[in-house]
Protein backbone atom coordinates (compact mmCIF):
# COMPACT_ATOMS: atom_id res chain seq x y z
CA UNK A 1 0.00 0.00 0.00
CA UNK A 2 1.43 3.42 -1.00
CA UNK A 3 1.19 5.79 1.61
CA UNK A 4 2.58 8.50 3.99
CA UNK A 5 3.50 7.29 7.47
CA UNK A 6 4.16 9.29 10.18
CA UNK A 7 5.35 8.77 13.42
CA UNK A 8 4.78 8.43 16.63
CA UNK A 9 1.36 8.98 17.16
CA UNK A 10 1.62 10.29 20.24
CA UNK A 11 5.27 12.70 21.61
CA UNK A 12 5.47 14.05 24.83
CA UNK A 13 7.69 16.80 25.18
CA UNK A 14 9.71 18.27 28.47
CA UNK A 15 10.80 21.81 28.66
CA UNK A 16 14.21 22.72 26.47
CA UNK A 17 13.86 18.99 24.96
CA UNK A 18 14.30 19.27 21.11
CA UNK A 19 11.78 16.09 19.45
CA UNK A 20 12.25 14.72 15.85
CA UNK A 21 8.64 13.31 14.02
CA UNK A 22 9.23 11.20 11.34
CA UNK A 23 8.06 11.16 7.89
CA UNK A 24 8.41 8.63 5.11
CA UNK A 25 6.60 8.51 1.95
CA UNK A 26 6.31 5.30 -0.33
CA UNK A 27 4.98 7.18 -3.04
CA UNK A 28 7.91 8.03 -5.07
CA UNK A 29 6.52 11.83 -5.13
CA UNK A 30 9.25 14.84 -5.30
CA UNK A 31 7.85 17.36 -2.85
CA UNK A 32 6.78 17.03 0.81
CA UNK A 33 5.80 19.52 3.09
CA UNK A 34 5.29 19.86 7.36
CA UNK A 35 2.28 21.66 8.60
CA UNK A 36 0.86 22.61 11.62
CA UNK A 37 -2.84 22.43 12.99
CA UNK A 38 -4.06 24.14 15.88
CA UNK A 39 -7.69 24.35 17.16
CA UNK A 40 -9.48 27.04 14.57
CA UNK A 41 -6.44 28.04 12.72
CA UNK A 42 -6.54 25.30 9.53
CA UNK A 43 -3.33 24.02 8.90
CA UNK A 44 0.06 26.71 8.69
CA UNK A 45 2.96 25.40 6.80
CA UNK A 46 6.51 25.41 8.69
CA UNK A 47 8.79 23.98 5.89
CA UNK A 48 8.93 22.63 2.67
CA UNK A 49 10.75 20.12 0.16
CA UNK A 50 10.78 20.45 -3.27
CA UNK A 51 14.02 17.59 -4.14
CA UNK A 52 16.37 16.01 -2.31
CA UNK A 53 18.69 18.09 0.11
CA UNK A 54 16.72 20.96 -0.79
CA UNK A 55 14.05 22.90 1.54
CA UNK A 56 12.02 26.18 2.21
CA UNK A 57 10.86 28.34 4.98
CA UNK A 58 7.43 28.32 5.15
CA UNK A 59 5.34 30.27 7.52
CA UNK A 60 5.79 29.73 10.55
CA UNK A 61 9.59 28.03 10.15
CA UNK A 62 11.13 29.59 14.07
CA UNK A 63 11.59 27.21 16.29
CA UNK A 64 11.80 24.04 13.81
CA UNK A 65 14.51 22.21 11.44
CA UNK A 66 14.28 19.46 9.19
CA UNK A 67 16.58 17.62 6.47
CA UNK A 68 16.04 15.80 3.63
CA UNK A 69 18.56 13.83 2.44
CA UNK A 70 16.25 11.38 0.91
CA UNK A 71 13.10 11.42 -1.17
CA UNK A 72 11.32 9.26 1.03
CA UNK A 73 11.93 11.01 4.39
CA UNK A 74 11.66 13.86 5.43
CA UNK A 75 11.69 14.28 9.26
CA UNK A 76 11.02 17.66 11.58
CA UNK A 77 12.92 18.23 14.64
CA UNK A 78 10.61 20.56 17.01
CA UNK A 79 13.39 22.51 18.79
CA UNK A 80 13.36 24.00 22.37
CA UNK A 81 13.11 27.58 20.42
CA UNK A 82 9.61 26.98 19.91
CA UNK A 83 7.69 28.25 22.59
CA UNK A 84 4.21 27.03 22.37
CA UNK A 85 4.83 23.47 20.36
CA UNK A 86 1.56 21.74 21.31
CA UNK A 87 -0.24 21.11 18.34
CA UNK A 88 -0.85 18.57 15.34
CA UNK A 89 1.59 18.38 13.36
CA UNK A 90 0.55 16.86 9.81
CA UNK A 91 3.38 15.77 6.85
CA UNK A 92 2.03 15.82 3.09
CA UNK A 93 3.90 14.89 -0.21
CA UNK A 94 2.68 16.12 -3.59
CA UNK A 95 3.34 14.74 -7.21
CA UNK A 96 2.89 18.24 -8.79
CA UNK A 97 -0.53 19.81 -10.02
CA UNK A 98 -1.65 20.14 -6.47
CA UNK A 99 -2.13 16.35 -5.43
CA UNK A 100 -1.34 16.09 -2.21
CA UNK A 101 -1.42 12.88 0.08
CA UNK A 102 -1.19 13.93 4.39
CA UNK A 103 -0.40 10.92 6.84
CA UNK A 104 -2.10 10.76 9.73
CA UNK A 105 -0.64 13.13 12.36
CA UNK A 106 1.52 13.38 15.35
CA UNK A 107 -0.12 14.85 18.34
CA UNK A 108 2.91 16.51 20.65
CA UNK A 109 2.42 17.76 23.87
CA UNK A 110 4.63 19.77 26.28
CA UNK A 111 4.96 18.40 30.00
CA UNK B 1 -2.24 38.20 -0.70
CA UNK B 2 -2.04 34.42 0.09
CA UNK B 3 -4.56 34.34 2.97
CA UNK B 4 -8.29 32.03 1.81
CA UNK B 5 -11.10 33.04 4.33
CA UNK B 6 -13.39 29.93 5.25
CA UNK B 7 -16.73 30.63 6.69
CA UNK B 8 -18.87 29.24 8.74
CA UNK B 9 -16.62 27.74 11.06
CA UNK B 10 -19.16 25.68 12.39
CA UNK B 11 -21.96 24.45 10.70
CA UNK B 12 -25.11 21.71 11.71
CA UNK B 13 -27.66 20.97 9.42
CA UNK B 14 -30.08 17.93 9.39
CA UNK B 15 -30.18 14.82 7.84
CA UNK B 16 -30.85 14.92 3.92
CA UNK B 17 -30.10 18.30 4.30
CA UNK B 18 -27.78 20.69 2.37
CA UNK B 19 -24.21 21.91 3.67
CA UNK B 20 -22.95 24.82 2.49
CA UNK B 21 -19.38 25.99 3.11
CA UNK B 22 -17.97 29.08 1.87
CA UNK B 23 -14.23 30.33 1.32
CA UNK B 24 -12.40 33.86 -0.68
CA UNK B 25 -9.52 34.21 -1.45
CA UNK B 26 -7.09 37.01 -2.32
CA UNK B 27 -4.61 36.14 -4.55
CA UNK B 28 -5.56 36.28 -8.40
CA UNK B 29 -2.68 34.06 -9.05
CA UNK B 30 -4.05 31.11 -7.39
CA UNK B 31 -5.24 28.13 -10.12
CA UNK B 32 -6.26 25.01 -8.25
CA UNK B 33 -8.63 25.13 -5.21
CA UNK B 34 -9.12 21.93 -3.47
CA UNK B 35 -10.95 20.95 -0.56
CA UNK B 36 -10.04 18.40 1.99
CA UNK B 37 -12.27 16.22 4.64
CA UNK B 38 -10.70 15.39 7.85
CA UNK B 39 -11.61 13.35 10.55
CA UNK B 40 -10.78 13.34 14.44
CA UNK B 41 -6.97 12.06 14.98
CA UNK B 42 -6.77 11.62 11.23
CA UNK B 43 -4.88 13.30 8.24
CA UNK B 44 -6.87 15.44 5.80
CA UNK B 45 -8.12 13.71 2.63
CA UNK B 46 -8.56 15.52 -0.78
CA UNK B 47 -12.06 15.44 -1.00
CA UNK B 48 -12.92 17.22 -4.75
CA UNK B 49 -11.22 19.96 -6.58
CA UNK B 50 -11.26 22.38 -8.96
CA UNK B 51 -9.53 24.78 -11.82
CA UNK B 52 -10.92 28.31 -12.63
CA UNK B 53 -11.51 27.25 -16.14
CA UNK B 54 -14.91 25.91 -14.90
CA UNK B 55 -17.98 27.26 -12.44
CA UNK B 56 -18.80 23.96 -11.35
CA UNK B 57 -17.73 20.80 -10.31
CA UNK B 58 -19.86 17.48 -9.02
CA UNK B 59 -18.79 14.23 -7.82
CA UNK B 60 -21.34 12.27 -6.63
CA UNK B 61 -23.29 13.86 -3.56
CA UNK B 62 -20.31 16.96 -3.35
CA UNK B 63 -20.15 20.31 -5.23
CA UNK B 64 -17.44 22.91 -5.91
CA UNK B 65 -19.17 26.04 -7.38
CA UNK B 66 -16.34 28.58 -8.20
CA UNK B 67 -16.73 32.08 -9.13
CA UNK B 68 -13.42 33.83 -10.44
CA UNK B 69 -14.86 37.36 -10.60
CA UNK B 70 -15.67 37.59 -6.97
CA UNK B 71 -12.80 35.61 -6.16
CA UNK B 72 -15.18 33.05 -4.01
CA UNK B 73 -15.75 29.72 -3.98
CA UNK B 74 -17.78 26.81 -1.92
CA UNK B 75 -18.64 23.21 -1.42
CA UNK B 76 -21.73 22.15 -1.53
CA UNK B 77 -23.06 18.61 0.05
CA UNK B 78 -26.13 17.46 -0.58
CA UNK B 79 -28.35 14.94 0.86
CA UNK B 80 -25.92 15.14 4.18
CA UNK B 81 -25.27 12.10 6.30
CA UNK B 82 -23.87 11.71 9.57
CA UNK B 83 -20.76 10.13 8.37
CA UNK B 84 -20.06 13.38 6.59
CA UNK B 85 -19.93 14.93 9.97
CA UNK B 86 -15.80 16.23 9.81
CA UNK B 87 -14.03 19.42 9.29
CA UNK B 88 -13.87 20.60 5.91
CA UNK B 89 -11.03 22.88 4.61
CA UNK B 90 -11.21 24.64 1.80
CA UNK B 91 -7.56 25.82 0.19
CA UNK B 92 -5.64 27.23 -2.69
CA UNK B 93 -2.46 27.10 -4.36
CA UNK B 94 -0.30 28.56 -7.59
CA UNK B 95 0.28 25.51 -9.89
CA UNK B 96 3.56 27.53 -10.75
CA UNK B 97 6.45 27.19 -8.89
CA UNK B 98 6.66 26.08 -5.71
CA UNK B 99 3.25 24.30 -5.08
CA UNK B 100 2.43 25.21 -1.67
CA UNK B 101 -1.29 24.95 -0.47
CA UNK B 102 -2.44 27.61 1.41
CA UNK B 103 -5.64 26.26 3.99
CA UNK B 104 -8.82 28.28 5.03
CA UNK B 105 -9.64 27.63 8.75
CA UNK B 106 -11.78 25.03 9.13
CA UNK B 107 -15.51 24.26 9.11
CA UNK B 108 -16.64 21.61 11.66
CA UNK B 109 -19.73 20.30 10.30
CA UNK B 110 -21.86 17.95 12.11
CA UNK B 111 -25.07 15.88 10.78
CA UNK B 112 -27.91 15.87 13.09
CA UNK B 113 -29.67 12.54 12.35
Amino acid sequence: DGGITQSPKYLFRKEGQNVTLSCEQNLNHDAMYWYRQDPGQGLRLIYYSQIVNDFQKGDIAEGYSVSREKKESFPLTVTSAQKNPTAFYLCASSWGHGGYTFGSGTRLTVV
Amino acid sequence: QQQVKQSPQSLIVQKGGISIINCAYENTAFDYFPWYQQFPGKGPALLIAIRPDVSEKKEGRFTISFNKSAKQFSLHIMDSQPGDSATYFCAAMKSQGAQKLVFGQGTRLTINP
